[in-house]
Parts: structure tokens; C-alpha cells; sequence
């Protein structure tokens, strides 16, 4: 099967630009997670979604980031404006089933604010 | 607040020998928890998961677990060169997301 697929791999941006992430889970997959993982931690949990609801946004910075799954399948997160501590890899992951912990990760995208 | 504690390493063993990798968490009530590997550059990949008590096996993997200590281990014997990466041990509570440690990197020495 094919795995979670993200888009782009690398982005370098300015601090207060927008940037924005592109995530496609494995087919089947109703669960997806956004997680950020800073250098040298391990990675924290951004958003949740179920299908095309989001599930766990308790952890998402609202006032700059945002995620949307439209139609269930694709899902993108956005931060708008960047901040320097923002730098870090944006790790997309789907599961078959809520509750699950055997995720499947995409390559992640690395985020460098400057 | 759940928490997943792992010492950060480096651990080094030698090639062949016995890598013993620890994790502690926080909450009794957690159910379920795994191990990923994170190769450097690369994203987390699941190496084992655990829901009792004991041991359970996977080639050379022994995944450890003990509720009462809050504690889980993963153990893998004869390593090799190649098991050099970080290992991430997470926690689950029921349908919530993974809680991840730190990790630990681990280095096996030729």
C-alpha cells in the first residue's frame, strides 16, 4: 500500500510569513495527526481529526495555526504568521482506527524560520 | 498531565551486546504503548506495542512491560550497527493520541 504522503519536504521561510502543509493519509485511514517535533524532542501532537472532524485541537496554537480535512481524506495545516520557535519537522500520521497507537508517518515536512 | 519520561542517551553498547532502552509514565491509566524508531533525518516507524503486563517477543525485540512500576523497557539483543537511531517510546489513555518521550538515542559500536 502506499504511505502518507506530505508535501513539501523542506520550507524555508521569514518570521510573520504564512506557510502551509500538505498531507494525504493511507487510503482506508479515518484517523490523521498533525505533530510537530522540535530537534532533539519527540513529537508532539498539533491536531487530531476523525473522517473530516476534528477530534483533539487541545494542543494547537489557534491563534496562528489552523488545520482543516476537508472530504476526510486530505488535510492541510497552516501557520500564519511564522514565528522563529516554530522551526521544527511537521510529521503528518494516519491510523485505521481511532485508539490504535500503531501510527504510519509521512516523511515529514522541515519548517526553518528566519 | 500525561508525561512519557525516557533518558535521552546517548547509550552506547557494543556490537552484539544486549541495548536496554527505559521508559516511565505518568498516569495508572494508561493502556497501551509502543516503540518507534527514528532513524537521524527520518520519521518515526513502529517497531513493537505492548497492552499487559510481561513480555512479548518480535525477533530479536523484547518489549517490557510493568504497570504497577508505570514502567516499559525495549530490549534488543545481539545489536547491530544498524539499530543506531533514536527510539521513541509512546503512550496511549484509552482513544487519545500518542504521548511521546524524548527518545533515546541509542549507538551500537562496530
Amino acid at each position: 500500500e502506499a504511505g502518507v504522503a506530505q508535501s513539501p519536504r523542506y520550507k524555508i521561510i521569514e518570521k510573520r510569513q504564512s506557510v502551509a502543509f500538505w498531507c494525504n493519509p493511507i487510503s482506508g485511514h479515518a484517523t490523521l495527526y498533525w505533530y510537530q517535533q522540535i530537534l532533539g524532542q519527540g513529537p508532539k501532537l498539533l491536531i487530531q481529526f476523525q473522517n473530516n472532524g476534528v477530534v483533539d485541537d487541545s494542543q494547537l496554537p489557534k491563534d496562528r495555526f489552523s488545520a482543516e480535512r476537508l472530504k476526510g481524506v486530505d488535510s492541510t495545516l497552516k501557520i500564519q504568521p511564522a514565528k522563529l520557535e516554530d522551526s521544527a519537522v511537521y510529521l503528518c500520521a494516519s491510523t485505521f482506527k481511532t485508539g490504535f497507537g500503531g501510527y504510519t508517518f509521512g516523511s515529514g515536512t522541515r519548517l526553518t524560520v528566519v | 498531565q500525561k508525561e512519557v519520561e525516557q533518558n535521552s542517551g546517548p547509550l552506547s553498547v557494543p556490537e552484539g551486546a544486549i541495548a536496554s532502552l527505559n521508559c516511565t509514565y505518568s498516569d495508572r491509566g494508561s493502556q497501551s504503548f509502543f516503540w518507534y524508531r527514528q532513524y537521524s533525518g527520518k520519521s518515526p516507524e513502529l517497531i513493537m506495542f505492548i497492552y499487559s503486563n510481561g513480555d512479548k517477543e518480535d525477533g530479536r525485540f523484547t518489549a517490557q512491560l510493568n504497570k504497577a512500576s508505570q514502567y516499559v523497557s525495549l530490549l534488543i539483543r545481539d545489536s547491530q550497527p544498524s539499530d543506531s537511531a533514536t527510539y521513541l517510546c509512546a503512550v496511549n489513555w484509552g482513544n487519545t493520541p500518542l504521548v511521546f518521550g524524548k527518545g533515546t538515542r541509542l549507538s551500537v559500536i562496530a
